[in-house]
């Protein structure tokens, strides 16, 4: 079966301007979680998404939000972007949430000038 | 409050033992997970360990003191495809990952 996906793999954008990005998980998983990875920080949890509603949210300002579409497809955006924002955003998807395996994507690398 | 420390990189040799070592500390621990991420690409479940003991799949082990907030993730016969980060992630009461920065495993001939 198809793997997570993400688009757009690689982006530059400027401060101040703004990002959406956007996850297709596995066919049946119906929970995406997003994560901020940047060199020597480890994986940083944005939110999470279950059946349209988010059911978790980590430590990031509020410039930082996202959704999720009926058929599981999830978006995040980031707002107003600042240098501090490049930084690989990983999606990752199960079938509940509630299992430790999650299956991620490639991830998009955002890079903010 | 919430914590993993693991060490930052790590070399051993092609055909030899290592250890990563993991420590944690996280209200509610509801489980112990290993993802290997080489460079450029998507982290892949390892392992999970959630009660004590030693868990073994193939070359690769990993093991959980629940009393003492610590695990290992063990690598035999090591290739130098093993050579990769390896992220140790705690689970909190929430179902929520706290994830460490990550060992860099190099392995040399």
């Amino acid at each position: 079966k198809a793997g997570v996906t993400q688009t757009p793999r690689y982006l530059i954008k400027t401060r101040g301007q703004q990002v959406t990005l956007s996850c297709s998980p596995i066919s049946g998983h119906r929970s995406v979680s997003w994560y901020q990875q940047t060199p020597g920080q480890g994986l940083q949890f944005l939110f999470e998404y279950f059946s349209e509603t988010q059911r978790n949210k980590g430590n990031f300002p509020g410039r930082f939000s996202g959704r999720q579409f009926s058929n599981s497809r999830s978006e995040m955006n980031v707002s107003t972007l600042e240098l501090g924002d490049s930084a690989l955003y990983l999606c990752a998807s199960t079938r509940t949430g509630l299992t430790g395996e999650l299956f991620f994507g490639e991830g998009s690398r955002l890079t903010v000038l | 409050g919430q914590n993993i420390d693991q060490p930052t990189e790590m070399t051993a040799t092609e055909g030899a033992i290592v250890q990563i070592n993991c420590t944690y500390q996280t209200s509610g621990f509801n489980g112990l997970f290993w993802y290997q991420q080489h460079a450029g690409e998507a982290p892949t479940f390892l392992s999970y360990n959630v009660l004590d003991g030693l868990e073994e799949k193939g070359r690769f082990s990993s093991f959980l003191s629940r009393s003492k907030g610590y695990s290992y993730l063990l690598l035999k016969e090591l290739q130098m495809k093993d050579s990769a980060s390896y992220l140790c992630a705690s689970r909190d009461s929430n179902y929520q990952l706290i994830w460490g920065a990550g060992t860099k495993l190099i392995i040399k001939p």
